[in-house]
């Protein structure tokens, strides 16, 4: 069995421009959610995909959206990034929206 | 809106000591706490996951305690060891709640 993955592990982009990131979920696990962890900070929750639909958001501007594909697989797009979206992304996949979340290792976005 | 806090944000002890990391949170409706180990530009690692109707969970030389009432979670570390230097973050879901809400963490180092 797989864990969850996440792809680039590194990723450097200019503000302005978009970035896509990716998650593959744990097999069997039908639910993802993003968080973005900024440097000495806790993680704070982006949004969460449940069946491919959005099921609840943070804090975020509409700037960052994402996908959930009939795999369970889930991008996250940050479009017009600004200096600030600099942060490791985290994506976490679960049996469901309420049960136990396990997390990938993350992708380090750097904004110049 | 639930607020988590760790302290102490750092702390640095001689390899065998036995210390205490502290969480609280100010809302106590929650479903479960749960306590995360993080490596340098890592992903998270699960530690413990305390259910709202438990008080305590353990696991080898790891013990969380959760009074849920007061808004707090410990985590006990028994003889620490150098390994054990990581980034220990706690994190709290509310019932029916499908996001984890994180404290900022406590940055332990354990010097040989």
């Amino acid at each position: 069995e797989t864990g969850v993955t996440q792809s680039p592990t590194h990723l450097i982009k200019t503000r302005g421009q978009q970035v896509t990131l990716r998650c593959s979920s744990q097999s069997g696990h039908n639910t993802v959610s993003w968080y973005q962890q900024a440097l000495g900070q806790g993680p704070q929750f982006i949004f969460q995909y449940y069946r491919e639909e959005e099921n609840g958001r943070g804090n975020f501007p509409p700037r960052f959206s994402g996908l959930q594909f009939p795999n369970y697989s889930s991008e996250l797009n940050v479009n017009a990034l600004e200096l600030d979206d600099s942060a490791l992304y985290l994506c976490a996949s679960s049996f469901g929206p309420l049960e136990t979340q396990y997390f990938g290792p993350g992708t380090r976005l750097l904004v110049l | 809106k639930q607020e988590v806090t760790q302290i102490p944000a750092a702390l640095s002890v001689p390899e065998g000591e036995n210390l205490v990391l502290n969480c609280s949170f100010t809302d106590s409706a929650i479903y479960n706490l749960q306590w995360f180990r993080q490596d340098p530009g890592k992903g998270l690692t699960s530690l413990l996951l305390i259910q709202s109707s438990q008080r305590e969970q353990t696991s080898g030389r790891l013990n969380a305690s959760l009074d849920k009432s007061s808004g707090r979670s410990t985590l006990y570390i028994a003889a620490s060891q150098p390994g054990d230097s990581a980034t220990y973050l706690c994190a709290v879901r509310r019932e029916y709640g499908n996001k984890l809400v994180f404290g900022a963490g406590t940055i332990l180092r354990v010097k040989s």
